[in-house]
């Protein structure tokens, strides 16, 4: 069965840095794009980040760019999102999504989800 | 970027009923048009890719339509395990894909 299990979501203070996991399983992960993408209290779901299969392509959101950074270690099937210099408004449920890419690009399956809250 | 809107943003309907959400590009996307489809507490779930490609395991009652900037998805006979949170999502500018707003499904 594929697939995606995030961790390391939690309530950080503003300013701070949280680093969220995706654990990948039942597929060849290093064969695969991968995104996170965020979806705060009640609203809709917004893009934050890609990475290459081999992880030396990568993209963020505007509303991101400069404080969080993607990383993936394909020997141990796992996607990474460091978060840095979080604020309020990037509290959501975060998830991880594998990308399909043929010809039309796609998610799925798309992880449970975890929360991260920024407050004091 | 290109902008992505849904209509309506939420309605109300019936065992039975036939249900139709409409998703508009800023810009002509071609096919590259995906739905999904999301559950109080859970993750999105993908339904429909490439405008009207039904992914493997999804009802046949669910169905997508559209070319270039004007989309519909449509459950031909609303059930009640399809109430929940529809979202459109363009990949014509992939990685940096935009989602809609979202349209709520709800019991009438």
């Amino acid at each position: 069965e594929v697939q995606l299990v995030e961790s390391g979501g939690g309530l950080v203070q503003p300013g701070g840095s949280l680093r969220l996991s995706c654990a990948a399983s039942g597929f060849t992960f290093s064969s695969y794009e991968m995104n996170w993408v965020r979806q705060a209290p009640g609203k809709g779901l917004e893009w934050v980040s890609y990475i290459s299969s081999s992880g030396s392509t990568i993209y963020y959101a505007d509303s991101v760019k400069g404080r969080f950074t993607i990383s993936r270690d394909n020997a141990k099937n796992s996607l990474y999102l460091q978060m840095n210099s979080l604020r309020a408004e990037d509290t959501a449920v975060y998830y991880c999504a594998r990308g399909i890419a043929v010809a039309v690009n796609w998610f799925d399956p798309w992880g449970q989800g975890t929360l991260v809250t920024v407050s004091s | 970027d290109i902008q992505m809107t849904q209509s309506p943003s939420s309605l109300s309907a019936s065992v039975g009923d036939r249900v139709t959400i409409t998703c508009r590009a800023s810009q002509s996307i071609s096919s590259y048009l995906n739905w999904y489809q999301q559950k109080p507490g859970k993750a999105p779930k993908l339904l429909i890719y490439a405008a009207s490609s039904l992914q493997s395991g999804v009802p046949s009652r669910f169905s997508g339509s559209g070319s270039g900037t004007d989309f519909t998805l449509t459950i031909s006979s609303l059930q009640p395990e399809d109430f929940a949170t529809y979202y459109c999502q363009q990949s014509y500018s992939t990685p940096r894909i935009t989602f809609g707003p979202g349209t709520k499904v709800d019991i009438k």
